[in-house]
């Protein structure tokens, strides 16, 4: 079956700029969550949908938003870019979101913001 | 709380000899600790999981780890490692919070 899909793969945007990842899970999965990676920091969990809901939210400002359709397909938004917002964006799915169910995760979206 | 320590930034191992990777966890409660690899450039594979049973549990790509309560510790392990392992692997715990908390991972080297 076909894995957690994101897109674009790769990103590059200008400070002050807003972007827009999508991620599409597996098939039947109906949470998905978005983590931020960075050398400095690790992963972060930025938050998580199941139905069309934010079940979930990290310590993150509010420029970083998201959504998640009925489809279960999820997009995150990030406005006003900032030189720290560089990093690989990864989206995770899972059949419910119970703890015992672990995450499917994407390849990532790499973000540079320039 | 829930925290996860991996306390090895980077391990290098020789092509064909044992490899164990530390992981420690707190939390009050039985956690659930998964561990993931993450290949260069890729997003993270779950390796296995344990949230309760046996404290030995088997994933892929020929990988175990043990859960040691009085310890508090949920350490990788493998036999007989190849060239292929070298990655980044992290260790995670879910308790009060489903949501994981991920540790900051440790980087395998394979020498051949």
């Amino acid at each position: 079956k076909a894995g957690v899909t994101q897109t674009p793969r790769y990103l590059i945007k200008t400070r002050g700029q807003q972007v827009t990842l999508s991620c599409s899970p597996i098939s039947g999965h109906r949470s998905v969550s978005w983590y931020q990676q960075t050398p400095g920091q690790g992963l972060q969990f930025l938050f998580e949908y199941f139905s069309e809901t934010q079940r979930n939210k990290g310590n993150f400002p509010g420029r970083f938003s998201g959504r998640q359709f009925s489809n279960s397909r999820s997009e995150m938004n990030v406005s006003t870019l900032e030189l720290g917002d560089s990093a690989l964006y990864l989206c995770a799915s899972s059949r419910e979101g119970r703890k015992e169910d672990g995450y499917t995760f994407g390849s990532g979206t790499r973000l540079t913001v320039v | 709380a829930q925290s996860v320590t991996q306390p090895d930034i980077h391990i290098t191992v020789s092509e064909g000899a044992s490899l164990e990777l530390r992981c420690n966890y707190s939390y009050g409660a039985t956690p659930y600790l998964f561990w993931y690899v993450q290949s260069p450039g890729q997003g993270l594979q779950l390796l296995l999981k344990y949230f309760s049973g046996d404290t030995l549990v088997q994933g892929i790509k020929g990988f175990e780890a043990e859960f040691k309560r009085s310890q508090s510790s949920f350490n990788l392990r493998k036999p007989s490692v190849h060239w292929s392992d070298a990655a980044e692997y992290f260790c995670a715990v879910a308790g009060g919070s489903y949501i994981p908390t991920f540790g900051r991972g440790t980087s395998l080297i394979v020498h051949p």
